[in-house]
């Protein structure tokens, strides 16, 4: 199976909104109410920031918000700030065989 | 506090071995299932394989590009995981990190709580 897809890059000006999706298929986004996102700083290891779609762990700010739609899910960082800048990874669980896919990534800077 | 101490990376020759471990504190890790996950430099994150908790069983899976080749073990005295890898290969060259889940709910979706802060594996002649 092949890694979910995410556009590479994103941006938004500091307060505003930035959206970043993940587009699998029926066997992984779309199949399970399984999707994660990790926050990703140079040098630093993952810190998950959504799981099961749109829940956060404790401490994550709800500025962060994740969702769902058929087969691709997206990741809305709202009211941007400068330490959101960083590279933002989905996954999702895709069966016993292969449990699960990640995303390929997207950098997103804060202009 | 939830702390997951890697060690054990280094510079190994294509063909060779190498063991990990990743020393466990600030949780019961008898309980924990606990899993590896490897990022190639540059490049985003793949899993590894997982290891359940003894009560559960303390059965293993893996990826398929590793199967065979690593085996996941856990010292739950030590509180230690450790990862054994053989047939070393030049796509083995990443950074692999140790990750703990706290709850069987993440351990069933696969999302991925506690991190260590990586060791790394260079497979080179």
């Amino acid at each position: 199976q092949s890694a979910l897809t995410q556009p590479p890059s994103a941006s938004g000006s500091p307060g505003q909104s930035v959206t970043i999706s993940c587009t699998g298929t029926s066997s992984d986004v779309g199949g399970y109410d399984a999707v994660s996102w990790y926050q990703q700083r140079p040098g630093r290891a993952p810190k998950l920031m959504i799981f099961e779609v749109r829940k956060r762990p404790s401490g994550v700010p709800d500025r962060f918000s994740g969702s769902k739609s058929g087969n691709t899910a997206s990741l809305t960082v709202s009211g941007l700030q400068a330490a959101d800048a960083a590279t933002y990874y989905c996954s999702s669980y895709a069966g016993s065989s292969n449990p699960v896919l990640f995303g390929g990534g997207t950098t997103l800077t804060v202009l | 506090e939830v702390l997951l101490v890697e060690s054990g990376g280094g510079l190994v020759k294509p063909g060779g071995s190498l063991r990990l471990s990743c020393a466990a504190s600030g949780f019961t890790f008898n309980y924990a299932w606990m899993t590896w996950v490897r990022q190639a430099p540059g490049k985003g994150l793949e899993w590894v394989g997982r290891i359940k908790s003894r009560t559960d069983g303390g059965t293993t899976d893996y990826s398929a590009p590793v199967k065979g080749r690593f085996i996941i073990s856990r010292d739950d005295l030590k509180n230690t995981l450790y990862l054994q890898m053989s047939s070393l290969m030049s796509d083995d060259t990443a950074m692999y990190y140790c990750v703990a889940w706290t709850t069987l709910e993440l351990a069933a979706t696969y999302a991925f709580d506690v991190w260590g802060q990586g060791t790394m594996v260079t497979v080179s002649s």
